[in-house]
């Protein structure tokens, strides 16, 4: 298997502007998260999706901070307008099972940088 | 609130040597997971080893074991053997109906 997919690789965009993040998960998995990583707050879950469904969004900080997940193989993280203190790496993972408390599978991540 | 704690920012150990990661964590559920990411420089989350916490036997997967503490909310990580490819971050991590990361140890091998 692939793993999971995330792209791009690397974003560097201008403040104001929207970014729209992409994940692939693994083909046969039920649950979805995305992450937030920065030095200052470490790694946080924004959201997470149990059979395409938004299960808690409570991580999500801020109403620009949007994620959705159309198909079981598919999903996006859209930040809209963008702002420096989000400047982060983007992780999205996913698992075999529903919940929180399973194997969960990363992938690369997303270096998102705005100016 | 759920809280993970990891008071050893960083670490170091000689090649095959043993060394431990601690990991403490406050909680007021009986019933959770808890988790050793470990992170290498390429960036990749993946997962070490998974202890339930209702079962009272400290996991163990190949030269990694725990030490669960249920009493103590502890669950420290033991890396016996060190290789240079164990150099990482290591973050602990717990699960209830979310999931909560540690900051981070850095672990160092020399060989």
């Amino acid at each position: 298997d692939a793993g999971v997919i995330q792209s791009p690789r690397h974003e560097v965009t201008e403040m104001g502007q929207e970014v729209t993040l992409r994940c692939k998960p693994i083909s046969g998995h039920n649950s979805l998260f995305w992450y937030r990583q920065t030095m200052m707050r470490g790694l946080e879950l924004l959201i997470y999706f149990n059979n395409n469904v938004p299960i808690d969004d409570s991580g999500m900080p801020e109403d620009r901070f949007s994620a959705k997940m159309p198909n079981a193989s598919f999903s996006t993280l859209k930040i809209q307008p963008s702002e420096p203190r989000d400047s982060a790496v983007y992780f999205c993972a996913s698992s075999f099972e529903t919940g929180t408390y399973n194997e969960q599978f990363f992938g690369p991540g997303t270096r998102l940088t705005v100016l | 609130a759920q809280t993970v704690t990891q008071s050893q920012p960083e670490m170091s150990v000689q090649e095959a040597e043993t060394v431990t990661l601690s990991c403490t964590y406050d909680t007021s559920e009986s019933d959770y997971y808890l988790f050793w990411y470990k992170q290498p420089p390429s960036r990749q989350m993946i997962l070490v080893i998974r202890q339930e916490a209702y079962k009272q036997q400290n996991a163990t997967e190949n030269r990694f074991s725990v030490n669960f503490q249920k009493a103590a909310k502890s669950f420290s990580l033991k890396i016996s053997d060190s290789q240079l490819g164990d150099a990482a971050m290591y973050f602990c991590a717990y699960s209830y109906n979310d999931m909560r990361f540690g900051a981070g140890t850095r672990l160092t091998v020399k060989p």
